[in-house]
């Protein structure tokens, strides 16, 4: 399988614990996103990574989310003292750069409960 | 902060009949792909319109891109039942050069047989 992984596909927590979510982009991407998908709306960008580098940060993301992408390949979301209002589907997609504008592959999420 | 809205929210249909999905833009739009999410899957890819007033076709599908760049519409014509899911418009930042989408917040169709 050649397209996004993303590990794992569901995670209970309880509320104030750590969690972690893993994305493994296509391999010759080298942009790769994080969304957030509640219910009934569509993917909130969540922050973006050139290669290694995170370019961009949504102002929406508080200190509490973290994200890395040692190495340019695949890439951890962490979010610590987990909260209710964490709970979502955490999307990750990557992209290549041909041009400012090319189609985003997704994964399938890691679907988030806090409990 | 720039905002995508799409109308209608849901739409219901018989098998046949055609379905449109409107997205508008509180601002100019750079650039406008539009994907499409199955119950319980993760957004795919339908098409990107990268010109003002520009036309695509997919099949029984037509996507428009308005001629101020501030909406853009999907029109399927003679729905099937493999056509449920939800249609999301998205922004694409060129002009920021990161690709990064503003989603709106999806049309759910369901196609009733």
């Amino acid at each position: 399988d050649t397209g996004v992984s993303q590990n794992p596909r569901h995670k209970i927590t309880k509320r104030g614990q750590n969690v972690t979510f893993r994305c493994d982009p296509i391999s010759e991407h080298n942009r790769l996103y994080w969304y957030r998908q509640t219910l009934g709306q569509g993917p909130e960008f969540l922050t973006y990574f050139q290669n290694e580098a995170q370019l961009e940060k949504s102002r929406l993301l508080s200190d509490r989310f973290s994200a890395e992408r040692p190495k340019g390949s695949f890439s951890t979301l962490e979010i610590q003292r987990t909260e209710q209002g964490d709970s979502a589907m955490y999307l990750c997609a990557s992209s290549a750069y041909h041009s400012p504008n090319t189609e985003a592959f997704f994964g399938q999420g890691t679907r988030l409960t806090v409990v | 902060g720039q905002q995508v809205m799409q109308i209608p929210q849901y739409q219901h249909v018989q098998e046949g009949e055609d379905f449109t999905t409107y997205c508008n833009s509180s601002t100019t739009l750079s650039n406008i792909q539009w994907y499409k999410q199955r119950p319980g899957g993760h957004p795919v890819f339908l098409i990107q319109l990268v010109k003002s007033g520009e036309v695509k076709k997919q099949k029984r599908l037509t996507f428009q891109f308005g001629e101020a760049k501030k909406n853009s519409s999907l029109h399927i014509t003679a729905t099937q039942t493999t056509d449920v899911g939800t249609y999301f418009c998205a922004d694409a930042h060129g002009s920021s050069n990161t690709g990064k989408l503003i989603f709106g917040q999806g049309t759910t169709l369901q196609v009733k047989p």
